[in-house]
């Protein structure tokens, strides 16, 4: 079983949709998640960290549920430039090591 | 300013030449990884180091060698690339230590082999 896994989509939506991704992950004792969004061959680029239950930037909100183990990404409306692909990344805590998920591609149309 | 650096941007090798790929850093952290993402999959982890500790994942080919001289500088060495090592080259930085700790990715090293 992976680690981190995610649907890796593609989620096509218009233009001022509101869309969620979610991200589920195997080890209950991660203790850090991140989003990251990645645009085409660009290196990732860390859109927002998700602490205790969630938090919140702009448009954006991230969740967790650590009792479901996933977090949850939501994007309320959606700008053509958030077109990208969306990393859910989760650490143990304990160590240095991040795991990714595959990533969900998004494409905003207008 | 940029904090994570890689150079070059993009490497063009012949098969079995072997490459260097360059990677430094100004934030002063103590981890730094090498990542390997091919098109449409997660970054893939290679190594990583904490410090001088070096930390090879189970299932990075011997191919693939690294280098921290310095808390800034960490390099890559690919002995002899083979096709299916044509990729882009991820370098992050981190700083250790509970929640809130967060990966700094370089611009990358495309690599294309010949």
């Amino acid at each position: 079983r992976k680690e981190v896994e995610q649907d890796p989509g593609p989620f096509n939506v218009p233009e001022g949709a509101t869309v969620a991704f979610n991200c589920t992950y195997s080890n209950s004792a991660s203790q850090s998640f991140f989003w990251y969004r990645q645009d085409c061959r660009k290196e990732p680029k860390l859109l927002m960290s998700v602490y205790s239950s969630g938090n919140e930037d702009g448009r954006f909100t991230a969740q967790l549920n650590r009792a479901s183990q996933y977090i949850s990404l939501l994007i309320r409306d959606s700008k053509l430039s958030d077109s990208a692909t969306y990393l859910c990344v989760v650490n143990l805590g304990s160590g240095n090591q991040f795991y990714f998920g595959t990533g969900t591609s998004l494409t905003v149309i207008p | 300013d940029a904090m994570v650096i890689q150079n070059p941007r993009y490497q063009v090798t012949q098969f079995g030449k072997p490459v260097t790929l360059s990677c430094s850093q100004t934030l002063n952290h103590n981890v730094m990884y090498w990542y390997q993402q091919k098109s449409s999959q997660a970054p893939k982890l290679l190594f990583h180091y904490y410090d001088k500790d070096f930390n090879n994942e189970a299932d990075t080919p011997d191919n693939f060698q690294s280098r921290r001289p310095n808390t800034s500088f960490c390099f890559l060495d690919i002995r002899s690339p083979g096709l299916g090592d044509a990729a882009m080259y991820l370098c992050a930085t981190s700083v250790p230590g509970g929640q809130g700790d967060t990966q700094y990715f370089g611009p990358g090293t495309r690599l294309t082999v010949l």
